[in-house]
């Protein structure tokens, strides 16, 4: 199994700035994804975060909005970028080993 | 295309009760199903998995499920609640071709009665 670990585990942001959250795994891993979960919600993928190259961005996410580095194959960031209220969500990271996925515990992000 | 439908966003049991959480699943290839527990401000935690072996699936802390490819379902149980089990519980699917891209249920929030 891999452990997971993010940075922050929560903020609170101004609207129109960006956020920067960190996602360290402890092994290397294949594959690499970043989840929303909106209040209330279930988790909807917003990107595949490749080593080398660009993310891949589900429908509904694009690049300018979520920006995402891979640059080894133990960590990724996402960033939130020019934030509004309805950002306002929990960001999972997780790897792929095998055939399942590890997440780690989030970070809550609140937007005033 | 693969889809997760989680009956019920609240189920309520009785502690020592059967629980029983519901998840039919949509998938053009083999899936492989997931159950996947989330306590209060915490993430998400795998309680058990089924990748086309034993159809019958035991998982962490009493639950298991069982992979039913007639009804497509893959309903997650424990034959008593516990006080603790309350919770978030998600379902999700994924292609067993190479793509690793979990498709989640909404989710179902269990409560548990004393």
């Amino acid at each position: 199994s891999a452990v997971i670990s993010q940075k922050p585990s929560r903020d609170i942001c101004q609207r129109g700035t960006s956020l920067t959250i960190q996602c360290q795994v402890d092994s290397q891993v294949t594959m690499m994804f970043w989840y929303r979960q909106q209040p209330g919600q279930s988790l909807t993928l917003i990107a595949t975060a490749n080593q080398g190259s660009e993310a891949t961005y589900e429908s509904g996410f694009v690049i300018d909005k979520f920006p995402i580095s891979r640059p080894n194959l133990t960590f990724s960031t996402l960033t939130v970028s020019n934030m509004s209220p309805e950002d306002s969500s929990i960001y999972l990271c997780s790897a792929s080993g095998g055939n399942e996925q590890f997440f780690g515990p989030g970070t809550r992000l609140t937007v005033l | 295309a693969q889809s997760v439908t989680q009956l019920g966003s609240h189920v309520s049991v009785s502690e020592g009760a059967l629980v029983l959480l519901r998840c039919n699943y949509s998938s053009s290839v083999p899936p492989y199903l997931f159950w996947y527990v989330q306590y209060p401000n915490q993430g998400l935690q795998l309680l058990l998995k089924y990748t086309s072996a034993a159809t019958l699936v035991k998982g962490i802390n009493g639950f298991e499920a069982e992979f039913k490819k007639s009804e497509t379902s893959f309903h997650l149980t424990k034959p008593s609640a516990h006080m603790s089990d309350a919770a978030e519980y998600f379902c999700a699917v994924s292609g067993a071709t190479g793509t690793y891209k979990y498709i989640f249920g909404t989710g179902t929030r269990l409560k548990v009665l004393a």
